[in-house]
């Protein structure tokens, strides 16, 4: 499967602990993106990042959440000293480098990692 | 900021019996448009994409959608829904830094 893959698909933690969710985008793609799925909600923007930058972080809390791609392995959204807030569904996209003949990348979605706070 | 409305939460509709989904987007110069499947507890799946051209726009698993410019609208459209149609579906917008609507859940009854 050549696919978005994410991991962890579930992951529970306690108040105060750290979660770290991981991306692996599509094979060829160095575009990945974070978005955040809260219970009847639509997806929130969060984060942008090509290998080794961040292109656009307005989506992203100021405090206990960071995020980075490096060179060699997954992307991996971080969210520090966790609150029940931070309870959702995370989603990983990635897409193409845009060129002139395919100018808008189409964004394919990992089936998420659902954090539950307790 | 640019933004997506999907004004029916909830559509519930007959197997077999047409269905839209309704979309409207603000005004932009450009506007790159598209609609998401999201069945349980999986990712996003894209229906289908406008970026240029044709406003009618044809999809996989039957559906449609049309741009329409003066209206500002992207509805989602399909003729005849099946029992595997049940899902959620998000309008979105954008390029690169793409935003969604609240989606609309799709449930057909048998």
């Amino acid at each position: 499967n050549a696919g978005v893959m994410q991991n962890p698909r579930h992951l529970v933690r306690r108040r105060g602990q750290e979660a770290r969710l991981r991306c692996s985008p599509m094979k060829g793609h160095s575009h990945v993106y974070w978005y955040r799925q809260l219970p009847e909600e639509g997806l929130k923007f969060m984060v942008y990042l090509q290998k080794e930058n961040i292109i656009d972080e307005s989506g992203m809390p100021k405090e206990r959440f960071s995020a980075e791609f490096p060179k060699e392995g997954p992307s991996i959204l971080r969210i520090q000293q966790v609150v029940r807030g931070d309870s959702a569904a995370y989603f990983c996209a990635s897409s193409h480098i845009p060129s002139r003949t395919q100018p808008v990348g189409e964004l394919f979605f990992g089936e998420g990692s659902r954090l539950t706070v307790l | 900021a640019q933004s997506v409305t999907q004004l029916d939460s909830q559509v519930p509709v007959f197997e077999e019996a047409p269905v839209e989904l309704r979309c409207n987007y603000s005004s932009s110069v450009s506007v790159y448009l598209f609609w998401y499947v999201q069945y349980p507890n999986q990712g996003l799946q894209l229906l289908l994409k406008y970026l240029s051209g044709s406003t009618l726009v044809k999809g996989i698993n039957g559906f449609e959608a049309e741009f329409n410019k003066s209206q500002t609208s992207f509805h989602l459209r399909k003729p005849s829904v099946h029992i595997s149609d049940t899902a959620e579906y998000f309008c979105a917008r954008g390029y690169q830094k793409v935003t969604f609507g609240t989606g609309t859940k799709l449930q057909v009854i048998p």
